[in-house]
């Protein structure tokens, strides 16, 4: 079974602080792992695929990498409005579903 | 905005009401997809439909039933729900299902039953 765990559950920073948010996975063929973010109360909005290890994809403060295991979503100098619910997903196999871990619930304090 | 569309934004609804929720999207996107998301926690898969046939049900009860008029349009027809449906219900759709593309959502139906 496909299994997605992110961590750290909940973080809180500065205005300004960086830092990384990380999603580890457990899947037989990896198809595509993806980003999203979640406000309350809205649907989830994409933020980036990445398919294969080593690759890295990037809007403003956003970066997403991945590796064999792994995906970091590292977000540099953040503001009080990239507080949001991130959440990964990893695509399978020959399986479209999508499984989801229980996101990162990111507060950035101005 | 978002370029898939749901209404009504907010449903209130009694466990003997018969009620739907819509979903359209004008991007071409030939797979739709019903979740379901309880406070906190990640969405879970309800209805997948490819080329507006019914792909997976993943053992979802009847009291939901899924309906794909054409390729834009995406419905979900509620009755005799339980207070444990309260929900937020979101539709998202993709290129097809088999190219591994990102699914985009909608913002969703909040929906309560008294």
């Amino acid at each position: 079974e496909d299994q997605v765990t992110q961590s750290p559950e909940a973080l809180r920073l500065q205005e300004g602080e960086s830092s990384s948010l990380n999603c580890s996975y457990t899947v037989s063929g990896l198809r595509g792992l993806f980003w999203y973010r979640q406000d309350p109360g809205k649907g989830p909005e994409f933020l980036f695929t990445l398919y294969s290890a080593g690759e890295e994809k990037e809007k403003e403060r956003l970066k997403a990498t991945l590796t064999k295991k792994e995906s970091f979503l590292h977000i540099t100098a953040p503001k009080p409005e990239d507080s949001a619910t991130y959440l990964c997903a990893v695509q399978a196999g020959g399986n479209n579903r999508l499984a989801f871990g229980k996101g990162n619930q990111v507060v950035v304090i101005p | 905005d978002t370029e898939v569309t749901q209404t009504p934004k907010h449903l209130v609804m009694g466990m003997t009401n018969k009620k739907s929720l819509k979903c359209e999207q004008h991007m071409g996107h030939r797979a739709m997809y019903w979740y379901k998301q309880k406070a906190k926690k990640p969405p879970e898969l309800m209805f997948v439909y490819s080329y507006e046939k019914l792909s997976i049900n993943e053992s979802v009860p009847s009291r939901f039933s899924p309906e794909c008029p054409n390729s834009s349009l995406l419905n979900l027809h509620l009755h005799a729900l339980q207070p444990e449906d309260s929900a937020l219900y979101l539709c998202a759709s993709s290129q097809d299902i088999k190219r591994y593309q990102p699914q985009h959502f909608g913002d969703g139906t909040r929906l309560s039953i008294l």
